[in-house]
């Protein structure tokens, strides 16, 4: 079974402070994903990776960046938080070729 | 207008009937269709994924797509109590780009 997991379930931040968020998959997915979701808006991707190093903006990419050193990680970074950035955050990855996405247990920020 | 629009429900069946939950798209050139199951406070679990016109079943639940009318739907047979969830449908619209709908919330009453 492909398994993504996220560092945290809850974290809770105070405006202005840097936040990382983790993810790791353990199924060797060349796709990685970081979508955020909010009621009544669905999900909205942030950021993507295809491979090593790579990221492409997804369609709401303004005060998040991204790092991908190693295929199984793919980190989320808020370079300084604000409180419309509370959200539950879901990372995904997917193979190359394939179009299924699997996503992680997800993360609900909260920033005060 | 809303790329992947679903009712946002909730859709209310009895335990043991059929569920239909419906997705209606945009994007004429999509070709790989999603739903997801989300369970409140948890992440979306992929069910099922279909590709071609017709229908894909996988035990309880049966996929349908329609790509001339842009509209796929998922039926859950012998509905139970643990199907009361949020139905997400995606669509990928793209290289990398997925569209979900805001999701049909269903509860299925015992």
């Amino acid at each position: 079974d492909v398994k993504v997991t996220q560092s945290s379930r809850y974290l809770v931040k105070r405006t202005g402070e840097k936040v990382f968020l983790e993810c790791v998959q353990d199924m060797d997915h060349e796709n990685m994903f970081w979508y955020r979701q909010d009621p009544g808006l669905g999900l909205r991707l942030i950021y993507f990776s295809y491979d090593v190093k790579m990221k492409e903006k997804g369609d709401i990419p303004e005060g998040y960046s991204v790092s991908r050193e190693k295929k199984e990680r793919f980190s989320l970074i808020l370079e300084s938080a604000s409180t419309n950035q509370t959200s539950m955050y879901l990372c995904a990855s997917s193979l190359w070729d394939n179009n299924e996405q699997f996503f992680g247990p997800g993360t609900r920020l909260t920033v005060l | 207008q809303k790329e992947v629009e679903q009712n946002s429900g909730p859709l209310s069946v009895p335990e043991g009937a059929i569920a239909s939950l419906n997705c209606t798209y945009s994007d004429r050139v999509s070709q790989s269709f999603f739903w997801y199951r989300q369970y409140s406070g948890k992440s979306p679990e992929l069910i099922m994924s279909i590709y071609s016109n017709g229908d894909k079943e996988d035990g309880r639940f049966t996929a349908q797509l329609n790509k001339a009318s842009q509209y796929v739907s998922l039926l859950i047979r012998d509905s139970q109590p643990s199907d009361s969830a949020t139905y997400l449908c995606a669509v990928k619209a793209g290289t990398y780009k997925y569209i979900f709908g805001t999701g049909t919330r269903l509860k299925v009453l015992a």
